[in-house]
């Protein structure tokens, strides 16, 4: 089974609604990932955060990160048509800093906001 | 402009015919990654190196082959493809300091849509 698992699968909701996406894992983590992928292209950086944070925000993107139910979720808040596309998180299997180069995407969550 | 960049972006070929799919990256990463992704599966990374002639098997490595002769360039080898092997491949690069590699965002190639009949 997979390191990183985002649920829902699918997401549908209206322009100007808030859009949440929930990613578990099943190891203890340096650092979460969260990236974007529009259809057929290259997986983009969204933002990241570190074991030992709780939240962060860039802009219209909340990430949370509970470390003892190993879960994280984005929050993208006021949602645009443009936001339109798969959701995917992203983490190690490491812990400690120790500079493993595996890295683990779950399946991604497919975002659709309708104008 | 910052970019990895992958080549071909498409191709059909056949069963056990031998193909390279590039890899390029202009922004001195030490540590490049190939992935693929399947519907249904998400992105599962083949192969990895964390340097010039430091490569390390991912999660799916089996049929394929990679190298690291140049910091830039990361090439995937398919020796003899199979059908099953039909996906949408990326190439992803990244600093690797401060460490771990997941510490650092990944830039990822357009892809290469790779079908083998």
């Amino acid at each position: 089974s997979q390191q990183g698992e985002e649920d829902p699968q699918a997401l549908s909701i209206q322009e100007g609604e808030n859009a949440t996406m929930n990613c578990s894992y099943k190891t203890s983590i340096n650092n979460l990932q969260w990236y974007r992928q529009n259809s057929g292209r290259g997986l983009v950086h969204l933002i990241l955060i570190r074991s030992n944070e709780r939240e962060k925000h860039s802009g219209r993107l909340r990430v949370t990160l509970d470390t003892s139910k190993k879960s994280s979720s984005l929050l993208i808040t006021a949602s645009r048509a443009a936001d339109t596309a798969s959701y995917f998180c992203a983490t190690d299997r490491g812990a400690g800093g120790t500079s493993y180069g595996k890295l683990t995407f779950g399946q991604g969550t497919i975002l659709t906001v309708h104008p | 402009e910052a970019q990895v960049t992958q080549n071909p972006r498409y191709l059909i070929t056949v069963t056990g015919k031998k193909l390279t799919v590039t890899c390029s990256q202009n922004m001195n990463h030490e540590y490049m990654s190939w992935y693929r992704q399947d519907p249904g599966l998400g992105l599962r990374q083949i192969y990895y190196s964390m340097n010039v002639e430091v490569t390390d098997k991912g999660d799916v490595p089996e049929g394929y082959k990679v190298s690291r002769k140049e910091k830039r360039n990361f090439p995937l080898i398919l020796e003899s493809p199979s059908p099953n092997q039909t996906s949408l491949y990326f190439c992803a690069s990244s600093s690797k300091t401060p460490g771990p590699v997941s510490n650092q965002p990944q830039h990822f190639g357009d892809g290469t849509r790779l079908s083998i009949l």
